[in-house]
Order: structure tokens, then sequence, then C-alpha cells
């Protein structure tokens, strides 16, 4: 199994470019997360999903769209970049009965 | 709301203990974490604590849970260099245990030879 994956490892953007990172799982999982971090903040929720075809508005969604189109993908968009945004973005997937989430190895984002 | 509140630094000599803190505000709290993320990594389960329960010992680490007053914390006996990470406390209001996390700023670790 290679677990949870995302596609890009780094991007640098210019400031009102949009992209999608990818985030794909193998684990059969229901939950899906995205998360930023940011130096002195932790992680902080941008949207999640608790199964395929739903999503849901985390801590700081804004700039920020997503979608579950299939149970094993969590795509993350961003419409329009801002330095804002930079950052290192994490997926995470979770089954609904455990007490783990499992987690990417990481995009590292750079918005100029 | 939600806030988790941990030091940004500790460094231990290797062989030593590290003691790593967490504070928390929501007294409703079902389940605390600690996440382990290694440089360029993606975050690790390390351990989990039910909020009914005060203590958890795993091979070489030991959670403490205070819940008068809201505090969390992390025992690594026999600290080694492999322990060099940035360590994070987290928290969930769900019954499932692994709903919507809230993350501290985590703790970075070094292990001073």
């Amino acid at each position: 199994n290679a677990g949870v994956t995302q596609t890009p490892k780094f991007r640098v953007l210019k400031t009102g470019q949009s992209m999608t990172l990818l985030c794909a799982q193998d684990m059969n999982h229901e939950y899906m997360y995205w998360y930023r971090q940011d130096p002195g903040m932790g992680l902080r929720l941008i949207h999640y999903s608790v199964g395929e075809g739903t999503t849901a508005k985390g801590e700081v969604p804004d700039g920020y769209n997503v979608s579950r189109l299939k149970k094993q993908n969590f795509l993350l968009g961003l419409e329009s970049a801002a330095p804002s945004q930079t950052s290192v973005y994490f997926c995470a997937s979770s089954p609904p009965d455990g007490y783990e989430q499992y987690f990417g190895p990481g995009t590292r984002l750079t918005v100029t | 709301g939600e806030d988790v509140e941990q030091s940004l630094f500790l460094s231990v000599r290797e062989g030593d203990s590290s003691v790593i803190n967490c504070t928390y505000t929501d007294s409703s709290s079902t389940y605390l974490y600690w996440y382990k993320q290694e440089p360029g990594a993606g975050l690790q389960l390390l351990t989990y604590i039910f909020s009914n329960m005060d203590m958890k010992q795993d091979q070489r680490l030991t959670v403490l849970l205070n819940k008068k007053d809201k505090h969390l914390s992390l025992r690594i006996a026999d600290t080694q260099t492999g322990d060099s990470a940035i360590y994070f406390c987290a928290e969930t209001l769900s019954n499932f245990g692994n709903e919507k996390l809230t993350f501290g700023t985590g703790t970075r670790l070094t292990i001073i030879p």
C-alpha cells in the first residue's frame, strides 16, 4: 500500500494563478482532510470530507475549494493564489471507526 | 472556541527524559493525541489517550492527562537522536476519535549529544 500520496511535492505560483493539489489514498478510508502548516501555527484544517461526494469547511476555508468525486481522491483548488497561501499543505485520511489520521508527505507551495 | 498551546522548542541531552507539555481549553475533548513530524515528512500518530484516562504508557512513552487543569504531557524516556522531531498535541470533540482534530503549534525537540 502506498498510503496517502500527494501531487505535486513542490510548486511555485505567481499571484493570481490557479492550481489543484491532488491527494490519493489506497486504504479505502471514508474521511479525508486538507490542512495547511505555517511556522508557529501548527496545522489548520482547510476543508474535509466524510464520504464520496461530500465536503465541508474547516477552520480556514477562504480562497480554497475542494472536490471528492471519487472515494480515493480529494482535490484542493486555489482559485486565485495569494502570497498568504504560501504554506505546506498536508492531506490526511482516516476510517470512520479508528483513532488515527494518516498523513501524506506534504506539498510545499510558494506564491510570489 | 478550541485552542491548543505548546512551547515551540525543547532541548534535551541524549539519554535524559524529555517532557513535552500541552494545554487545551475545551473541557469537552474526547480524545487527545500526540503526533510526531520528522523533517520533510507528514505527521505520524505516536499515541492517544481517551479523556476518561489519567495515564497511558507505551514502551518509552508516557502520556499524562490532567483534566482539571486541561494539561496533557508526553514523556519520552531515554531520549535518542532519532527522537528529534516536531511533536504536536491534538484534541477532538468527536465521539469517533479521529474527526476534526485541533492541533497545537508543535514543539521542536532537539537532542544534544
